[in-house]
């Protein structure tokens, strides 16, 4: 099974809430990911943890914080986010460790900010 | 570091003809290499990778890609286009960093 799955589906937020998007993976993966895709673009990196240890941060926005409470998930705490921040946020996973390996993505989470 | 350049930001194939999609890489190492493909409103779905094996690969679909390192390319067919084959596709290259570089992404249109 390669299903990494991702609450919820859409979002709809203004720029003084705070949100929060949640992402699961069973497949014992130890690396997992978000990206941020704007539309007809393709995927950027946000954040990756390596055995739930943050391992890379692309320079994004305190307002955007990631959190890996255990193995299986993933979230990303949304806080005063500003209109630009309207994407498709899409959650990934591999296996952990260096070496090369296979993404595999979340259906995502289209999130709109008013 | 690693890329990938698509070549043809959209391509329009009528129902049962030949998908070409072109892609090559620039790698200092042997890549990893993958193609994934977008349907609208949806996440990113594992088409096919190369990882140094077979240098023709099949994926799901009827897709398949040749890895040719003589030409640094890993271009992405389909003999027979159907109209569910409509999306966005992405070509993508792997480094030791855990980072996947996408190329700028080709969109395909299926006419009846």
């Amino acid at each position: 099974d390669t299903e990494v799955t991702q609450t919820p589906k859409h979002l709809v937020m203004g720029m003084t809430n705070k949100k929060s998007l949640k992402c699961e993976q069973h497949m014992g993966h130890r690396a997992m990911y978000w990206y941020k895709q704007k539309a007809k673009k393709p995927p950027e990196l946000m954040f990756v943890y390596s055995y739930e240890k943050l391992s890379i941060n692309e320079s994004v926005p305190s307002r955007f914080s990631p959190e890996c409470p255990n193995s299986s998930l993933l979230n990303l705490h949304l806080h005063a986010l500003q209109p630009e921040d309207s994407a498709l946020y899409l959650c990934a996973s591999s296996q952990g460790g260096s070496g090369l390996k296979t993404q595999y993505f979340g259906p995502g989470t289209r999130l709109l900010v008013l | 570091a690693q890329s990938v350049t698509q070549l043809g930001s959209h391509v329009s194939v009528s129902e049962g003809a030949l998908v070409l999609l072109r892609c090559n890489y620039s790698s200092s190492v042997p890549p990893y290499l993958f193609w994934y493909v977008q349907y609208p409103n949806q996440g990113l779905q594992l088409l096919l990778k190369y990882t140094s094996a077979a240098t023709l690969v099949k994926g799901i679909n009827g897709f398949e890609a040749e890895f040719k390192k003589s030409e640094t390319s890993f271009h992405l067919t389909k003999p027979s286009a159907h109209m569910s084959d409509a999306a966005e596709y992405f070509c993508a290259v792997s480094g030791n960093d855990y980072k996947l570089s996408f190329g700028a992404g080709t969109t395909v249109t299926v006419r009846a």
